[in-house]
């Protein structure tokens, strides 16, 4: 089983430019989440997907972000325009249905963003 | 709202070792607490989960309530265990919030 796939790995860009980060979710999982780890501080939820809707968003920290999962299965993230303070690490998470409880969250490798 | 502490941030021990992982939480309901595990050059994994009850690689992790802890525990450590641990809370809704992670170092 192909586990959750990040792109890309790394993005370095300079302040104001626009990056679009990418998820691949495990096939069949309905429950998709982005969190961020910015320097220094705690890994913290920005959204929550189910299938293809924002089941909650309480995370996002400014209207620079914006989230999509078209179709319910892959999802973007995309930040524009970028400033310093984006810099980060950006992890990706999937689980199974959002009908059964207590399912784990799987995790990708995180895409690094580097704001200059 | 919820909220996690791990209080070191770095833990050195000899191998062999008992090592142990403090984790405190609050909330007010009652939670879901888990361990992840980040090794060197591999993303974050669940390592255990309270409901389960397990031991997962020598490592246990009891909740106590009162205390409002989920600390991590290993009898005998072994250089493998040399990673990033975070302790997580699942309140109601399935968001995680994260401890601030202890870097644990065993050393030969």
């Amino acid at each position: 089983e192909a586990g959750v796939t990040q792109f890309p790995s790394h993005s370095v860009i300079e302040k104001g430019q626009t990056v679009t980060l990418r998820c691949d979710p495990i096939s069949g999982h309905d429950n998709l989440y982005w969190y961020r780890r910015v320097m220094g501080k705690e890994i913290k939820f920005l959204l929550h997907f189910v299938k293809e809707s924002k089941q909650d968003e309480s995370g996002m920290p400014n209207n620079r972000f914006l989230a999509e999962r078209t179709g319910g299965t892959y999802s973007t993230l995309k930040v524009q325009p970028a400033e310093l303070e984006d810099s980060g690490v950006y992890f990706c998470a999937s689980s199974q249905d959002y009908r059964a409880v207590n399912q784990p969250q799987h995790f990708g490798d995180g895409t690094r963003l580097s704001i200059l | 709202a919820q909220r996690v502490t791990q209080p070191e941030k770095l833990l050195s021990v000899f191998k062999g070792a008992p090592v142990e992982l403090k984790c405190n939480y609050s909330y007010s309901g009652s939670p879901e607490l888990f361990w992840y595990v980040q090794y060197s050059r591999q993303r974050l994994q669940l390592l255990l989960r309270h409901i389960s009850r397990e031991s997962i690689k020598g490592f246990t992790a009891d909740l106590n309530k009162g205390e409002t802890s989920f600390h991590l525990k290993k009898p005998f450590a072994q250089e493998e265990d040399s990673a990033m641990y975070y302790c997580a809370l699942r309140a109601a809704g399935n968001k995680l919030t994260f401890g601030g992670g202890t870097r644990v170092l065993v050393k030969p």
